[in-house]
C-alpha cells in the first residue's frame, strides 16, 4: 500500500467544462507529481509540485493547472476539456529515501 | 532527448515458463535512474525497481531479475516460473538526475504480458 489516495475514482464530463482531481498522500510529501496516461499509452508527465510551487512541468497546455497545499494534498484542474482529455489521471509522491515514486489508484476521466 | 522503447506490445506465456521483457533507453545525462513498474487490471502503478546509472549489478528479487547493460542501453527484466498473478502491464521508466528531478519519469509504452495456467 503506498498510501496514496485519489479522488474521485471515475468521472464523466463533457466537452468545455472544466474539472478538479484530487490527491493526497497518507503521510507528509513535500513533491508530488501528476501524469496522464491514455488508453494502451505509458503515463505522461504533466507537472510537479514542490513546496506549494510548480518545479517542473511538461508538454502540456495551460488548461492543465495544479495546487499543492500545506498539509500535502493536490489537485489537478483541467480547463476546457476536449475529448482528448480523457485518460487516467496518476499523481505520485517519492518514497521516505527518494528512491522510489509511489502513484496513487488514478483518476479515470472520460470527456464526452 | 530522453526516450524509453519498449518494444514488445504484448507477450503472452504458458504458467511456469520463464519471460524477459525489454527496455531499452535513449539519454544524454550520465547520471539517470530507471525503473520497472507493474500496472494490473485495477490501474494503479506498483514500484518493482529502481537502479541508478552507476550501478550495473543485475538484481534479483524472488522471481524476479533485471538486467541493466549501459553497453547496450538496456534494462530488462525477466519472470523466472511465471504465474498467472504476473499478468499485467510492465512499464520501464527512466529518470535523469538533477534539478529535482526525482518526479519526472519518461515511460515507455509498456508491455501487456498474460500469463495463462
Amino acid at each position: 500500500d503506498a498510501g496514496v489516495t485519489q479522488s474521485p475514482t471515475h468521472l464523466i464530463k463533457t466537452r468545455g467544462q472544466q474539472v478538479t482531481l484530487r490527491c493526497s498522500p497518507k503521510s507528509g510529501h513535500d513533491t508530488v507529481s501528476w501524469y496522464q496516461q491514455a488508453l494502451g499509452q505509458g503515463p505522461q508527465f504533466i507537472f510537479q509540485y514542490y513546496e506549494e510551487e510548480e518545479r517542473q512541468r511538461g508538454n502540456f497546455p495551460d488548461r492543465f493547472s495544479g495546487h499543492q497545499f500545506p498539509n500535502y494534498s493536490s489537485e489537478l484542474n483541467v480547463n476546457a476539456l476536449l475529448l482528448g482529455d480523457s485518460a487516467l489521471y496518476l499523481c505520485s509522491f517519492p518514497g521516505p529515501s527518494y528512491n522510489e515514486q509511489f502513484f496513487g489508484p488514478g483518476t479515470r476521466l472520460t470527456v464526452l | 532527448a530522453q526516450k524509453v522503447t519498449q518494444a514488445q506490445t504484448e507477450i503472452s506465456v504458458v504458467e511456469k515458463e520463464d519471460v524477459t521483457l525489454d527496455c531499452v533507453y535513449e539519454t544524454r545525462d550520465t547520471t539517470y535512474y530507471l525503473f520497472w513498474y507493474k500496472q494490473p487490471p485495477s490501474g494503479e502503478l506498483v514500484f518493482l525497481i529502481r537502479r541508478n546509472s552507476f550501478d550495473e549489478q543485475n538484481e534479483i528479487s524472488g522471481r524476479y531479475s533485471w538486467n541493466f547493460q549501459k553497453s547496450t542501453s538496456s534494462f530488462n527484466f525477466t519472470i523466472t516460473a511465471s504465474q498467472v498473478v504476473d499478468s499485467a502491464v510492465y512499464f520501464c521508466a527512466l529518470s535523469e538526475a538533477g534539478g529535482g528531478s526525482q518526479g519526472n519519469l519518461i515511460f515507455g509504452k509498456g508491455t501487456k504480458l498474460s500469463v495463462k495456467p
